[in-house]
Order: C-alpha cells, then sequence, then structure tokens
C-alpha cells in the first residue's frame, strides 16, 4: 500500500509565526504536489515540486522536494488567517503515473 | 476561467438506491479521476479514466462502482446499489499531465 504521511495533522499559531509541514514515504515519487482546501470545496493545487532537491516559493510559501524524492515540506513565513486551511500533499509514483494519492492533510489554524 | 463542473451538488438517497454523480471535465484534460473524502478524512483516490478506459482503480473501486464517458464531454460514476458508509462528498478531476483541476464536489448521502 502506498502511503503519504503528512505531520502535524493540526496545527493553530499565532499570526506572523512561521511554521512547517511534512510529507512523508517510503516510496519514491516521480512528482510531488501540494494543495489547499477549503470546508466544503475541492482543493486547489498550489505547487508542483519535480526534481529531487527542488525548492520553489510562491509569495510567503516555500516547498521542498526531499533529495532522495521520498518527502517534502511547506514552509509558511509569517502566518496570516487567510492561510487557514486543510494543506495536502499529493504523490504520483513511478509504478502508477495516473493513480495520484493524497496524504492524511494537514489542517491549519491561524489565530488573529 | 475553465472549470470542472459537477452535478448534483447534493444528493440524498436511501440505501441499496442506484446514484449517478455527474462532471464536466475542462474541456482539453485528457484524464478524468473521482475521488472521494468521508467527512473529516482523507481525500481517497477511487479511479483514473483516459482515452476511454480505466487506467488505475483503488482497492474502493470495487463493482458497485463504474464510470462512463458516454457522450464525450460528461464523466459519470455510477453506484450501484449504495451502502451507508458510501455517504461522503465524492469530488470529480480532470488534468492534462498530472495536476489536478478539482470540481466543487458532490455530496452523497444515504440514509
Amino acid at each position: 500500500t502506498q502511503l503519504l504521511e503528512q505531520s502535524p495533522q493540526f496545527l493553530s499559531i499565532q499570526e506572523g509565526e512561521n511554521l512547517t509541514v511534512y510529507c512523508n514515504s517510503s516510496s519514491v515519487f516521480s512528482s510531488l504536489q501540494w494543495y489547499r482546501q477549503e470546508p466544503g470545496e475541492g482543493p486547489v493545487l498550489l505547487v508542483t515540486v519535480v526534481t529531487g532537491g527542488e525548492v520553489k516559493k510562491l509569495k510567503r510559501l516555500t516547498f521542498q522536494f526531499g533529495d532522495a524524492r521520498k518527502d517534502s515540506s511547506l514552509h509558511i513565513t509569517a502566518a496570516q488567517p487567510g492561510d487557514t486551511g486543510l494543506y495536502l500533499c499529493a504523490g504520483v509514483f513511478y509504478s502508477s503515473a495516473s493513480k495520484i494519492i493524497f496524504g492524511s492533510g494537514t489542517r491549519l489554524s491561524i489565530r488573529p | 476561467e475553465p472549470e470542472v463542473t459537477q452535478t448534483p451538488s447534493h444528493q440524498v438517497t436511501q440505501m441499496g438506491q442506484e446514484v449517478i454523480l455527474r462532471c464536466v471535465p475542462i474541456s482539453n484534460h485528457l484524464y478524468f479521476y473521482w475521488y472521494r473524502q468521508i467527512l473529516g478524512q482523507k481525500v481517497e483516490f477511487l479511479v483514473s479514466f483516459y482515452n476511454n478506459e480505466i487506467s488505475e482503480k483503488s482497492e474502493i473501486f470495487d463493482d458497485q462502482f463504474s464510470v462512463e464517458r458516454p457522450d464525450g464531454s460528461n464523466f459519470t460514476l455510477k453506484i450501484r446499489s449504495t451502502k451507508l458508509e458510501d455517504s461522503a462528498m465524492y469530488f470529480c478531476a480532470s488534468s492534462v499531465v498530472g495536476e489536478l483541476f478539482f470540481g466543487e464536489g458532490s455530496r452523497l448521502t444515504v440514509l
């Protein structure tokens, strides 16, 4: 079974603080995606990382793909209440390119 | 901006009834997916569809489930005989090369 574990499951921090969310697997990904989901809506793609060691920035969000392509992290700088939501990583495995599997999710709450 | 549309937004059905959930993917996309999300739980892969056939399916996608692309635009998920545990949000997604664009979802409630 291909599993993607995310940590932490829940995170509640004060506005202005920094945070990091992790996504790990024992399998190697061909690429990894990060999505954000608001209540009652479908996930929305934030970024795709493809190359081991790759770092991508999206305003205050920094995404990193591990050198071994088994893990990824999302770092948010100076979190704002608008960052509140469910953050999901999703992996595309070499063995099943059209089977995109989601992690368990990190529910982030930013307090004003 | 192109988007994936799903109907109905909410369906309530009795256990044992057949349900069809409909999706209109983004027009130039080639890959189509169904996912489900039980309330408060993770987004679970059900099936992917490419070139008019199933590419991958999960262990959840048993004989009670089927997918079709009947007219070149709609993409449907049929559940033949619903169970209580089928109650969930069902999301359709489409992609060109693996980056998923999701619809707003169809909430299925089985009584």
